[in-house]
Formats: structure tokens, sequence, C-alpha cells
């Protein structure tokens, strides 16, 4: 899977539009993007995912660039309960016997504040 | 809502004990996964299940073992629980092929203490 790169750590005003960047410029054609965070003392969840459209959901959109070099996953009001650790994944898709597991590397910490 | 539960939110155990976590999801997912989380390793997966009584091993299988019959429920048993099995311990469920993505849906966590 490749490799992504994302910045330790971010701010962002409450009620604003929090916006993740992460880079992944060694994607290859068949691996999706992926967005997961963690709120302290809690399990992963899942946000969105995308190949090489835009993507929006009732949580964020994800706006993967033309090359698929990179992506951005928008929180476009961003409340306290936001804040979080961000993870973009990269991960090639296939069949389950061989697992399909999540590399979490770092993430990005985002803080809301009001 | 997919709903992924844990026996445990946290468990205090002796060195040498055997341990058993417990996972249950109720979204009829085939998928089942078993993680730890610890401190600057990010997550690291153990063992997965992709059907009833099928098993397979992730990246750290050893040291532990685990256990899938009924589709709903997956448990991961520390045979004989060390200090070094302290860590936060993360159940997930995915279903298979869904649009093309398989995304896993977590459980709370159970973060184990083994003294």
């Amino acid at each position: 899977d490749a490799k992504t790169t994302q910045p330790t750590s971010m701010d962002c005003a409450e009620g604003r539009a929090a916006n993740l960047p992460c880079n992944h410029s060694t994607i290859s054609g068949n691996e999706y993007v992926y967005w997961y965070r963690q709120i302290h003392s809690q399990g992963p969840q899942y946000i969105i995912h995308g190949l090489k459209n835009n993507e929006t959901n009732e949580m964020a959109s994800l706006i993967i660039t033309e090359d698929r070099k990179s992506s951005t996953l928008i929180l476009p009001h961003a409340t306290l309960r936001d804040t979080a650790v961000y993870y973009c994944i990269v991960r090639v898709l296939v069949p389950m016997e061989y697992g399909n597991k999540l590399v979490f590397g770092a993430g990005t910490i985002l803080r809301v504040k009001s | 809502d997919v709903k992924v539960t844990q026996s445990s939110r946290y468990l205090v155990k002796r060195t040498g004990e055997k341990v058993f976590l417990e996972c249950v999801q109720d979204m009829d997912h085939e998928n089942m996964f078993w993680y730890r989380q610890d401190p600057g390793l990010g997550l690291r997966l153990i063992y997965f299940s992709y059907d009833v009584k099928m098993k397979e091993k992730g990246d750290i299988p050893e040291g532990y073992s685990v256990s899938r019959e009924k589709k709903e429920r997956f448990s991961l048993i520390l045979e004989s629980a060390s200090t070094n099995q302290t860590s936060m311990y993360l159940c997930a469920s995915s279903l298979t092929g869904q649009g093309g993505g398989y995304e896993q849906f977590f459980g709370p966590g159970t973060r184990l203490t083994v003294l």
C-alpha cells in the first residue's frame, strides 16, 4: 500500500471548514483513498473513501486531485466534537482471504477551538 | 447503524492468566478483525476472519488465538497473558465488496493491562 504524508496537527475554529490535506504521491491506479478518525479513547471511525472522483457524505467531502497524488478531507462546519486524530490511508483491495487490514500512520491531530 | 460491541472497556489481568476478549457485531458482516494499538506503533492486525470458523493470521499473531463459531461473534484469546500484551485491543467488522470499498467499523476498544 502507498505511503501517505499528513501534517502532524492543525487547528480550526468552531463553525469553520476544516481542510485536512494528505499526500500520496506513489499511489497506484487501483488504490483507494480512505479517511478514518479516532476520538480520544474510542475506536477509529470510518469517514469516507474514494478512488478518483470527489465524494461527499453526511460527514465530510473528499477531494482527490486529478493526478491522484494528493487529497483533502473537508469537514464543512467543524464542531468541538470533531477534535480527533484523522488518518489518511491508501490501500488496494484484495480478496478477503488475503486480508484487508488497515494500516494507520501517525495521522493529523485536529483541534477544533471555540 | 452498524454496532460493534466489545465485552469490556477496561481489563486488568495478571501474568500467566488466560484472557478472553469478546466482540459482537449486529450487522451480519462477513469479516471481522482484531487489532492492537500502541503509541508510536499505530494499528497492528492480530487475526482476521472472513467467514464462520475461518481464521487467518495477521501481522502479529504470536501469543494470541481466535475463535469464530458464530457469524456475529469473534473472540480473541490470550493463552497466557504477558506484560508486553498490555495494549488497547480493537475489534472491527466489515462487509465484503461494498461498492468497491471495504470500510471497517470499529468497536470502542478494550484497554488491557497485564500486571
